[in-house]
C-alpha cells in the first residue's frame, strides 16, 4: 500500500531557531502533499497544500513566511518552521495523494515538535 | 496542576460489542468521505471511505453509513476489540483542484476488556 514517512519523529529546539520536517512518499509519486498540525485532544487542522514544482497554498491564518513549504520532487515535501516559539509546539502531520481515481490521502506518522 | 483543554467525546464499549461512531459534516457540496483511526502519537490510518452516490459501504468488520439529507455519517465496528481503541475522525473531501480534507472533531473509542 501507499506509505508516507516523516523525519524526524520528534524534535526539541530552542526558541528562535528553525526546524525542518521532511515528508516522503516511499512507494508512489505524490503531486500533492498536505501539511496539518494537531494540538492535544484536538482534530487535524490543514495548514497548507504543497504542490510539486509550484508554490504552496496556505490556509487562512497560516503565516507563509513562518511555515515555509518546499515540494521539490514528486516524493518529497518539506516544512520549515522558522523562528520557532513555544506556541508552535505541536504535532505536525503530512499526507500525500496518490493521484489515482480515488481521492484517498495517506498520512505520515507525524512529527512532535517541542519548542523550549 | 490540572491541565485545561478540550475533551474529545468518548464512546466506551465492552469488548465484543458493536460500536457506532457518529459524525455530522458541514458542507453539502462534499462528495467523498473518509473515516480515519488515530492511535496515540501516530498519524491517521485510513479505515473506509464512501462517495456521495452511495449510502452504505462495508469493509472488514466496519460499515459506513451516509445520510446526505441530514449530513450525517456513521462508522459501525462489529465485535469491537481492544485494538480498536483509538480516536476516530471523519473527514469530508471538498471537491476541487486540491481535494482538501476537512476533519471532524473526533471521537475517542475506549474498549473495556
Amino acid at each position: 500500500g501507499a506509505v508516507v514517512s516523516q523525519h524526524p519523529s520528534r524534535v526539541i529546539c530552542k526558541s528562535g531557531t528553525s526546524v525542518k520536517i521532511e515528508c516522503r512518499s516511499l512507494d508512489f509519486q505524490a503531486t500533492t502533499m498536505f501539511w496539518y498540525r494537531q494540538f492535544p485532544k484536538q482534530s487535524l487542522m490543514l495548514m497548507a497544500t504543497s504542490n510539486e514544482g509550484s508554490k504552496a497554498t496556505y490556509e487562512q491564518g497560516v503565516e507563509k513566511d513562518k511555515f515555509l513549504i518546499n515540494h521539490a520532487s514528486l516524493t518529497l515535501s518539506t516544512l520549515t518552521v522558522t523562528s520557532a516559539h513555544p506556541e508552535d509546539s505541536s504535532f505536525y502531520i503530512c499526507s500525500a495523494g496518490t493521484g489515482a481515481t480515488t481521492d484517498t490521502q495517506y498520512f505520515g506518522p507525524g512529527t512532535r515538535l517541542t519548542v523550549l | 496542576g490540572e491541565s485545561v483543554g478540550l475533551h474529545l467525546p468518548t464512546l466506551s464499549v465492552q469488548e465484543g460489542d458493536n460500536s457506532i461512531i457518529n459524525c455530522a459534516y458541514s458542507n453539502s457540496a462534499s462528495d467523498y468521505f473518509i473515516w480515519y483511526k488515530q492511535e496515540s502519537g501516530k498519524g491517521p490510518q485510513f479505515i473506509i471511505d464512501i462517495r456521495s452516490n452511495m449510502d452504505k459501504r462495508q469493509g472488514q468488520r466496519v460499515t459506513v453509513l451516509l445520510n446526505k439529507t441530514v449530513k450525517h455519517l456513521s462508522l459501525q465496528i462489529a465485535a469491537t476489540q481492544p485494538g480498536d481503541s483509538a480516536v476516530y475522525f471523519c473527514a469530508e473531501n471538498i471537491r476541487g483542484a486540491t481535494n482538501k480534507l476537512i476533519f471532524g472533531t473526533g471521537t475517542l473509542l475506549a474498549v473495556q476488556p
